[in-house]
Order: C-alpha cells, then sequence, then structure tokens
C-alpha cells in the first residue's frame, strides 16, 4: 500500500514562533488533507488540497501541495498556546481508493 | 448543526463482554468509517462503508463488526474475540462523487479491564 512519511514526529517550541512540517509519499497523490486532533478530541479538517502547486491559507496555517505530487507541507505562523495538539497529513493517491491514507502525526506543544 | 455524533465519550467494560459504540451523522453523507488510535500511533482502519448495507473490512477489522441499516448511522460492535479493546475509536463520514474529504466525530474511549 501507499507509505506516507509525516516529520517531524513531535515539536517543542515558544509561542510565537513559526512551525513547518511535511509529509511525503511514495505514490503520487491527487488530494492532500491537513487535520488538527485536540487532546481526547476528533480530528478536525484544516486545509484541503487538490492540485499540484496549489498554496492555501486559513487564518494562520498555510499549507501546499507540492509540486512533484508526491509530497506537502503545513506552515504555521506566530505559534499561540491553543496551536498545541496532533497535526495529521493524509492523502489520496491517483486512480487509487477513495479512503486516504493518514500520516502517523505531528505532535505540537507551544511553551508560552 | 450538521455533524458526527459518537456515544458515550467514555466506556468501561469488563473483558469477555461486546460492546458497541454508536456514531451518527446528518451530513448526507454516504460513506462511513470506523478508525482505531493508539497512543503514539495514528489513525487504523478498522471498517468502512460506502453505502447502506454494505460495508468492508479495514486494516484491523479481526474482533470487530458492524452494520449499517440506515444512511446515517454505522455502530460498531467490539467483540470480545478483540484482543486488545482498550483504544480511542474514531468514527468518520464522507460524500462520494469527488467529495472524499472525511469529517471525524469526537471519539469514544472504551477502557476493559
Amino acid at each position: 500500500g501507499q507509505q506516507l512519511n509525516q516529520s517531524p514526529q513531535s515539536m517543542f517550541i515558544q509561542e510565537g514562533e513559526d512551525v513547518s512540517m511535511n509529509c511525503t509519499s511514495s505514490s503520487i497523490f491527487n488530494t492532500w488533507l491537513w487535520y488538527k486532533q485536540d487532546p481526547g478530541e476528533g480530528p478536525v479538517l484544516l486545509i484541503a488540497l487538490y492540485k499540484a502547486g496549489e498554496l492555501t491559507s486559513n487564518g494562520r496555517l498555510t499549507a501546499q501541495f507540492g509540486i512533484t505530487r508526491k509530497d506537502s507541507f503545513l506552515n504555521i505562523s506566530a505559534s499561540i498556546p491553543s496551536d498545541v495538539g496532533i497535526y495529521f497529513c493524509a492523502g489520496r493517491a491517483s486512480g487509487g481508493s477513495y479512503i486516504p491514507t493518514f500520516g502517523r502525526g505531528t505532535s505540537l506543544i507551544v511553551h508560552p | 448543526d450538521g455533524g458526527i455524533t459518537q456515544s458515550p465519550k467514555y466506556l468501561f467494560r469488563k473483558e469477555g463482554q461486546n460492546v458497541t459504540l454508536s456514531c451518527e451523522q446528518n451530513l448526507n453523507h454516504d460513506a462511513m468509517y470506523w478508525y482505531r488510535q493508539d497512543p503514539g500511533q495514528g489513525l487504523r482502519l478498522i471498517y468502512y462503508s460506502q453505502i447502506v448495507n454494505d460495508f468492508q473490512k479495514g486494516d484491523i477489522a479481526e474482533g470487530y463488526s458492524v452494520s449499517r441499516e440506515k444512511k446515517e448511522s454505522f455502530p460498531l460492535t467490539v467483540t470480545s474475540a478483540q484482543k486488545n479493546p482498550t483504544a480511542f475509536y474514531l468514527c468518520a463520514s464522507s460524500g462520494s462523487q469527488g467529495a472524499y474529504e472525511q469529517y471525524f466525530g469526537p471519539g469514544t474511549r472504551l477502557t476493559v479491564t
């Protein structure tokens, strides 16, 4: 099946810093999704990307669909304590199942 | 408001008992899914259903069963055959025909002792 590598596994940052995380796949993807999961809650969809090169923002979050179609990036600017949580990427391969493959998540901790 | 509900939020059971987790959605989505999440691990797919009265096994279906009698509902039964049932269970739904983004419920934390 598809392999999806998400990095880093965890991040410890100071409030106000910018954050960057990424996912790479072994296959070409036609959809990338980014989710945030608060402790003890279900993941919430942050951004969906459908086109290679696409750059989409949602407040302080910006995600990009890589040109090679095998990677995606999520940036968070000026982090705040409520950014704490686990961020998951997910993607659908071209011609593959409609069910997305999920990365293992990036755990973000923000120190005030 | 449209969304996905899971109940209860916390569930405790004794070993050897079957337990059913509820999942309801009013998003008019065709597809529904069950995932299991363990600490430090990603989401593992248990079962999924594309339409009413049809469902497919995911990657870790052993010890679980589901039904899909209504479009809005997709209950998951954790049977006594599941060797390590203690986990966080997430239900999700998605549209079809190109709208494949999954939307998740709040989850049920099951503890079996």
